[in-house]
């Protein structure tokens, strides 16, 4: 079965500070990874997603995310943060055998410090 | 579009009542996705709509657990009875054809409070 972990919690940055997420997956094959970001009272909006190919991926908001099959681990990154980033985010993993499925983290909260 | 959307977005309810919650999804999307949101269980898929079908029910926790889509614009989620633990955001989100491939759009979600 396909799971994923978020070992933070909880991160505080100050703005403009650089800004990474972790995330590792547990799955056999070629996983399908995201990240969503969830707002205060929001629903969960797709920040970016991996599938196959290039292991760098873009996102929007200025976000990017590497996968590294080595570490199992699909990390969030941002070079420097703004006070609207403060929200959870969630990374997910899904498979070709499920496709529908979206197995997500714990979620890690963001805290943006003036 | 206007996104996916639920209603009520907040709903206090007792112990034993009925409880709907609704979700229109984005017009053309053909799949559907019912998640509940916990401290404990954090978020977890309960059923998912393919062309208004029930493909996968198995993460509905029981009986007191219903959904139904009537048609392509309309779901319902319902508890009957509801019990304090059902207390939740539950999300609706829609997507087109339902494979991961397809961006899955949630809702602002329904915050489910049962005393």
């Amino acid at each position: 079965a396909q799971s994923v972990t978020q070992p933070d919690i909880h991160i505080t940055v100050s703005e403009g500070a650089s800004l990474e997420l972790r995330c590792n997956y547990s799955y056999g094959a070629t996983p399908y990874l995201f990240w969503y970001v969830q707002s205060p009272g929001q629903g969960l909006q797709l920040l970016l997603k991996y599938f196959s190919g290039d292991t760098l991926v873009q996102g929007i908001k200025g976000f990017e995310a590497e996968f590294k099959r080595s570490q199992s681990s699909f990390n969030l990154r941002k070079p420097s943060v703004h006070w609207s980033d403060a929200a959870e985010y969630f990374c997910a993993v899904g498979s070709s055998s499920n496709d529908y499925k979206l197995s997500f983290g714990a979620g890690t909260t963001v805290t943006v410090r003036a | 579009d206007a996104g996916v959307i639920q209603s009520p977005r907040h709903e206090v309810t007792e112990m034993g009542q009925e409880v709907t919650l609704r979700c229109k999804p984005i017009s053309g999307h053909n799949s559907l996705f019912w998640y509940r949101q916990t401290m404990m269980r954090g978020l977890e898929l309960l059923i998912y709509f393919n062309n208004n079908v029930p493909i996968d029910d198995s993460g509905m926790p029981e009986d007191r657990f219903s959904a139904k889509m009537p048609n392509a614009s309309f779901s319902t989620l319902k508890i009957q009875p509801s019990e304090p633990r059902d207390s939740a955001v539950y999300f609706c989100a829609s997507s087109f054809l339902g494979a991961l491939q397809e961006t899955q759009y949630f809702g602002p979600g329904t915050r489910l409070l049962v005393l």
